[in-house]
């Protein structure tokens, strides 16, 4: 069984501050780990992924995410935020296998950003 | 870039009506899957499929059912709509071996 939990369904930053978005998984296996974006009636877009490779990933639009097994955690950062930045955000967790695209959502982080 | 399509975009139906919404995927993908998400609330999966003629069940219960009798057509049908239906469906489809899933715009369902 698999389930994520992101902390903050949200998040306010200034223009240029760091980006921090929080979430912690649970995983019977070693889990492959996704962050999705989701802009207003739009779908989800694929900002990054692991998959038991590095454990720092780079993503689209200067978006990274660290893998730590110990802490189950996979924080999504981003350096300087943009106002384009503003949007939904979607840590995923999929056992891999033949279950790849059986994703396990949480719950959403929406970011908001200021001038 | 993805090539998955969802229609309609929007739909406000009344009660007991029967809808189907539709995704197509244009990459050849073998796997294909139904979200559903709520206002507010994280997507749950309803329905997927490893391939033609083969569909399942997802982790959150649903009244509607799917079809795939073509690889890259993968429709939602409800016989009866009812308001508490009414929420967004995304579609999504990944290659087989492949740990990418690329979504459609979804559906964005209201039932009234």
């Amino acid at each position: 069984a698999q389930s994520v939990t992101q902390l903050g369904s949200h998040v306010s930053v200034s223009e240029g501050a760091l980006v921090l978005l929080r979430c912690n998984y649970s995983s019977s296996v070693p889990p492959y780990l996704f962050w999705y974006v989701q802009y207003p009636n739009q779908g989800l877009q694929l900002l990054l992924k692991y998959t038991s490779a590095a454990t720092l990933v780079k993503g689209i639009n200067g978006f990274e995410a660290e893998f730590k097994k110990s802490e189950t955690s996979f924080h999504l950062t981003k350096p300087s935020a943009h106002m384009s930045d503003a949007a939904e955000y979607f840590c995923a967790v999929s056992a891999g296998g033949t279950s790849y695209g059986k994703l396990t959502f949480g719950q959403g982080t929406i970011l908001t950003v200021h001038p | 870039e993805a090539d998955i399509y969802q229609t309609p975009r929007y739909l406000v139906i009344g009660t007991g009506k029967k809808i189907t919404l539709e995704c197509s995927q244009t990459m050849g993908h073998d796997k294909m899957y139904w979200y559903q998400q709520d206002p507010g609330m994280e997507l749950h999966l309803i329905h997927y499929s490893y391939g033609v003629n083969s569909t399942e069940k997802g982790d959150l219960s649903s009244e509607s059912t799917v079809s795939r009798i073509r690889t890259e057509h993968f429709p939602l049908t409800l016989e009866s709509a009812r308001p508490s239906h009414t929420s967004q469906y995304l579609c999504a489809s990944s290659r087989g071996g492949s740990t990418e899933a690329f979504f459609g715009q979804g559906t964005r369902l209201t039932v009234v």
